[in-house]
């Protein structure tokens, strides 16, 4: 099973408004990320976790605030969010195991976010 | 900051055409990863290259790591409409960070 599942495929928001986006893994992954792609360009990091610590945060703004409630778990939370935050969130695991196969990503479905 | 720049940027062919696709960097990485995007739908991982010179097939797809594990290479050979989508090159911008960066990225469209 590669399955990473994202909730909800798609939501829209108001500027004001607080929502959460959910992602969950089986694999028994250690690493999960969370990734912003815009139209016709490439997935761009934003937040990387690591046994369920926070190990790199791409100088991404406060009103996205990851969470990692367990190893399974991933969420990203959104408040007061700006319509240039319309995008395609992605999550990706990967096993973080020694050896160069422990940085193969797998890939949830995304949630198509549009801010307005 | 490692940067993984892929060429051409945009591809569109006929069925059945042969074509490469080309992702490079002034840096060596420890493994590659090649995933394929359509709209709307998170990458799939096609293969992991970690040997340099390694050679790996998948149907009608050869991938390639350059022998200083600079750079890799895509080959399509005769490509069908459903090869149609976004092709994207990843890597660990320095081993053991987890900082997992995506190339510039290929957009193919293959014309029946």
């Amino acid at each position: 099973d590669t399955e990473v599942t994202q909730t909800p495929k798609h939501l829209v928001m108001g500027m004001t408004n607080k929502k959460s986006l959910k992602c969950e893994q089986h694999m028994g992954h250690r690493a999960m990320y969370w990734y912003k792609q815009k139209a016709k360009k490439p997935p761009e990091l934003m937040f990387v976790y690591s046994y369920e610590k926070l190990s790199i945060n791409e100088s991404v703004p406060s009103r996205f605030s990851p969470e990692c409630p367990n190893s399974s778990l991933l969420n990203l939370h959104l408040h007061a969010l700006q319509p240039e935050d319309s995008a395609l969130y992605l999550c990706a695991s990967s096993p973080e195991g020694p050896g160069p196969r422990g940085t193969e990503a797998f890939f949830g479905q995304g949630t198509r976010l549009t801010v307005v | 900051t490692q940067l993984l720049e892929q060429s051409p940027q945009f591809l569109s062919i006929q069925e059945g055409e042969n074509l490469t696709v080309y992702c490079n960097s002034s840096s060596v990485f420890s493994s590659l990863q090649w995933y394929r995007q359509e709209p709307g739908e998170g990458p799939v991982l096609l293969v992991t290259v970690v040997t340099g010179g390694e050679v790996k097939k998948l149907k009608r797809l050869t991938f390639q790591f350059g022998d200083a594990r600079k750079d890799s290479s895509l080959h399509i050979t005769a490509a069908q409409p459903g090869d149609t989508g976004l092709y994207l090159c990843a890597g660990e911008e320095a081993s053991g960070t987890y900082k997992y960066i995506f190339g510039t990225g290929t957009r193919l469209k293959v014309l029946a």
